[in-house]
């Protein structure tokens, strides 16, 4: 089974707007993290942003916010006021921290959104 | 603060042959992941060094193989390519042991092509 679920392989939002990326995760472990890169063209992955599974509040990063629905098991990535660079491929990816998953410590990528930004 | 350094940034090989990538991780850093990106298989976990141990392999064969030094910087190799090694090959080094929450930090990068 997919551990890391992006529905949505590319999307477009105007610039200025605000842009949903979904992802959706399936893990048994208590203690996980969640985790927003960005890749653009050129190939190199950005860190964005980070949640925790025991954090209370949702994470923020500048225009990076992680709308967190734990029941949900899902992890979307916000974008508010869309800039012309923010073009790029988007990955969610989870890493299980506990120490009963054995290789499941490494970080699990999902299949990523293209996003472009329209002037 | 310098960044996840790989090198080189491209390479272009032949079938049956051997290459050997590098990888150093930003200062402080003491474990470093490597990652194969293709267009098919998405971006997939080969190995996981900390402290000069492999600490966790992804699904590969023996053929890829890696090493992490006492300075924390790390190879990668491949032998024996074949065609479905070309791919960008990512290294990405974080401050904790991969099993904590700390994000991983990635460098540019080096893409293979193999002829």
């Amino acid at each position: 089974a997919q551990k890391i679920t992006q529905t949505q392989p590319g999307m477009f939002v105007q610039e200025k707007e605000a842009v949903t990326l979904d992802c959706t995760y399936d893990t048994s472990d208590p203690s996980y993290g969640l985790f927003w890169y960005k890749q653009p063209s050129s190939g190199e992955m950005i860190f964005l942003i980070y949640q925790g599974s025991y954090d209370q509040q949702n994470a923020t990063e500048g225009r990076y916010s992680l709308n967190f629905q734990k029941a949900r098991k899902s992890a979307n990535l916000v974008i508010s006021a869309s800039q012309l660079g923010d073009s790029a491929m988007y990955f969610c990816a989870m890493r299980e921290a506990s120490r009963d998953s054995g290789s499941a410590r490494q970080l699990t990528f999902g299949s990523g959104t293209q996003l472009t930004v329209l002037p | 603060k310098a960044g996840v350094t790989q090198t080189p940034r491209y390479l272009i090989k032949t079938r049956g042959q051997q290459v050997t990538l590098s990888c150093s991780p930003i200062s402080g850093h003491r474990s470093v992941s490597w990652y194969q990106q293709t267009p098919g298989q998405g971006l997939q976990f080969l190995f996981e060094y900390f402290s000069e141990t492999q600490r966790n392999k992804g699904n590969f064969p023996g053929r890829f193989s890696g090493r992490q030094f006492s300075n924390s910087r790390s190879e990668m190799n491949v032998s024996t390519l074949e065609l479905g090694d070309s791919a960008l090959y990512l290294c990405a080094s974080s401050r904790g042991q991969i099993g904590s929450n700390q994000p991983q930090h990635f460098g540019d990068g080096t893409r293979l092509s193999i002829l």
